[in-house]
Parts: C-alpha cells; sequence; structure tokens
C-alpha cells in the first residue's frame, strides 16, 4: 500500500491548459514536498508546504496543503510544453517516501 | 561542490553476481537513502540512514545491504543480483537541521541491467 497516494497516474493535454494533479495519505505529514524530474535526472525541488491550509505559488504552479495536513494539490495555469516530466510528492520525515508520481505530457 | 556522487553511471550484471553501487556526498549531510525507480514509475525506497552506524529498512529492502561507517559515504550491495533488480538506483541525502524544510539533494543514478 503506497503511503501517498497521487492522481492522475498520467495526464496528456494541449498548452496553454489548465490542469491540477493530486496527492493524498491518510497520515499527517509535517510537510510535504513537491518535485519534478525530467528523464535521465534525478528529481529536483520545487515547493515545501508546511502549515495546513498553506498555498504557495512559483509563476504559474500553485501548491496547497490540505488543512489537515494529510494531502496536498499541484495546480498549473496555461501549460507549457517545458512543464512536461514527472511530478512527484515526498512526505517529510525521516523515511522519506514518495507517491507513483504524475507523468504530464504537454503537446504544443 | 560536487554534491552526491554516484558510481557507476550504468552497469550490466548477470544474474547471481554481486556488486556494489558507490554514493558520497561532500555536504555534510546526516540522511540519506537509497531509491529505486522503475521504469515509468516513481521513487521506492530500499533503505535509509540518519548518521553513521545507523541504517533502516525502507520499503523494498529484500536482496540490498547497507552501511554507514562514515557521513561522507552510504554504499548499496546487491548480494545476488536477480532480474527484478533491474532498475535506475538513485542517492540522495539531506541535511538535519531544520528537516521540515530541508530537500533531498540527489545523485545523477546508476542504471543497473541484470541478464
Amino acid at each position: 500500500t503506497q503511503l501517498l497516494e497521487q492522481s492522475p497516474q498520467f495526464l496528456s493535454i494541449q498548452e496553454g491548459e489548465n490542469l491540477t494533479v493530486y496527492c493524498n495519505s491518510s497520515s499527517v505529514f509535517s510537510s510535504l514536498q513537491w518535485y519534478r524530474q525530467e528523464p535521465g535526472e534525478g528529481p529536483v525541488l520545487l515547493v515545501t508546504v508546511v502549515t495546513g491550509g498553506e498555498v504557495k505559488k512559483l509563476k504559474r504552479l500553485t501548491f496547497q496543503f490540505g488543512d489537515a495536513r494529510k494531502d496536498s494539490s499541484l495546480h498549473i495555469t496555461a501549460a507549457q510544453p517545458g512543464d512536461t516530466g514527472l511530478y512527484l510528492c515526498a512526505g517529510a520525515r525521516n523515511d522519506m517516501r514518495f507517491g507513483a508520481g504524475t507523468r504530464l505530457t504537454v503537446k504544443p | 561542490n560536487a554534491g552526491v556522487t554516484q558510481t557507476p553511471k550504468f552497469r550490466i550484471l548477470k544474474i547471481g553476481q554481486s556488486m556494489t553501487l558507490q554514493c558520497t556526498q561532500d555536504m555534510n549531510h546526516n540522511y540519506m537513502y537509497w531509491y529505486r525507480q522503475d521504469p515509468g514509475m516513481g521513487l521506492k525506497l530500499i533503505y535509509y540512514s540518519v548518521g553513521a552506524g545507523i541504517t533502516d529498512k525502507g520499503e523494498v529492502p529484500n536482496g540490498y545491504n547497507v552501511s554507514r561507517s562514515t557521513t561522507e559515504d552510504f554504499p548499496l550491495r546487491l548480494e545476488l543480483a536477480a532480474p527484478s533488480q533491474t532498475s535506475v538506483y538513485f542517492c540522495a541525502s539531506r541535511p538535519t537541521g531544520g528537516a521540515v524544510y530541508s530537500p533531498l539533494h540527489f545523485g545523477n543514478g546508476t542504471r543497473l541491467t541484470v541478464t
């Protein structure tokens, strides 16, 4: 059983569309981290959310941490082909575990 | 500043062979991790360490062993390679201070094929 469930698993959209991906758990986390991974490389941190209800913006990306600190979402506005990649969430604990990821493809 | 360095980058093993994947970091991070990533999938935690001399199992430890004799090094050993261990292996580290905020720093991965 995955500690962190991510949905959808795959997402293919046209350039300019908006999208939201989700990261859910039955466990409470002190923080959640979102990473993006491109082919052949290791994941790179996008953001850390810490406070329940927190919203963080990174240009066209908006991250939200659920009030109960069990779930998080990532919203991308006006997606671009450069957003293509694998988006992973991880719960911040000693044993840093990841969700299975959402593979996003943005077509020009 | 090299960060997290993994060697080798690629390796092909025959079934039953053994090997050690090397990981070293020069950031004085206490926490270190080994993950495997199967094609098109997310990362699964194999083993982790919160400091020299301390190691713990992750989600998928069977078939692997680790040691942490120094802060810098965290090698991963495969004793009897099996085709199911064909994967990309990532080593990562993070500092202890401000643990809630501290990000993982990843190496570039080792692509292992067992035939």
